[in-house]
């Protein structure tokens, strides 16, 4: 298994520019979710999925977008990227039960730059 | 809501010695917790979890943490470090119900002296 896999691994956007971040699981997982970490500020949750076609806005979900249209997939969608948008940004996924419920399992995380 | 409180932003430690990292949390019933650590430029990986029974949790590389409920503390702790342990670790909390993600803390970066 992969794991969950995030893809670019780094990026550079001007102001105003768009752009998706594609995040991809092959655990099965019903949920997802996409977190961004700043410098000395822990992670924030942007948005989460409990299953396709349905997501939910996390504590920081402006400027952002999202969708699912399959179980694996979670792209993150930056429309007018702005500076404040300079961050790392993390997909995870989790199982909906079990032993592992609440587990975050975490991609390796896409850097982007917005000059 | 929930919120989690790791007190120290840096740690220094020399190789061998042990290793204490604390977590305070938030909440209003008992949640589960979670201990991630992140190496530079990586993702976060799971050290250990407490979900319900014994309050002492095992996790890998050797790392323990102790839930203590009248504390509201989920602390981090290994006998003996190694400097591969260098990192920063992430203390998280989880609300029973629901599928929102975990609330972190802001991370305690840990040095190993050698």
């Amino acid at each position: 298994n992969a794991g969950v896999t995030q893809t670019p691994k780094f990026r550079i956007l001007k102001i105003g520019q768009s752009m998706t971040l594609q995040c991809t699981q092959d655990m099965n997982h019903n949920y997802m979710y996409w977190y961004r970490q700043d410098p000395g500020m822990g992670l924030k949750l942007i948005y989460y999925s409990v299953g396709a076609g349905i997501t939910d806005k996390g504590e920081v979900p402006n400027g952002y977008n999202v969708s699912r249209s399959t179980t694996e997939d979670f792209p993150l969608r930056l429309e007018l990227a702005a500076p404040s948008q300079t961050s790392v940004y993390f997909c995870a996924s989790s199982p909906r039960g079990g032993t592992d419920f609440k587990t975050q399992y975490f991609g390796p995380g896409t850097r982007l730059l917005v000059l | 809501a929930q919120s989690v409180t790791q007190p120290d932003i840096h740690i220094t430690v020399s190789e061998g010695a042990s290793l204490e990292l604390r977590c305070n949390y938030s909440y209003g019933a008992t949640p589960y917790l979670f201990w991630y650590v992140q190496s530079p430029g990586q993702g976060l990986q799971l050290l250990l979890k407490y979900f319900s029974g014994d309050t002492l949790v095992q996790g890998i590389k050797g790392f323990e943490a102790e839930f203590k409920r009248s504390q509201s503390s989920f602390n981090l702790r290994k006998p003996s470090v190694h400097w591969s342990d260098a990192a920063e670790y992430f203390c998280a909390v989880g609300a029973r119900g629901g599928a929102d993600g975990l609330t972190f803390g802001k991370g305690t970066h840990l040095i190993i002296q050698p």
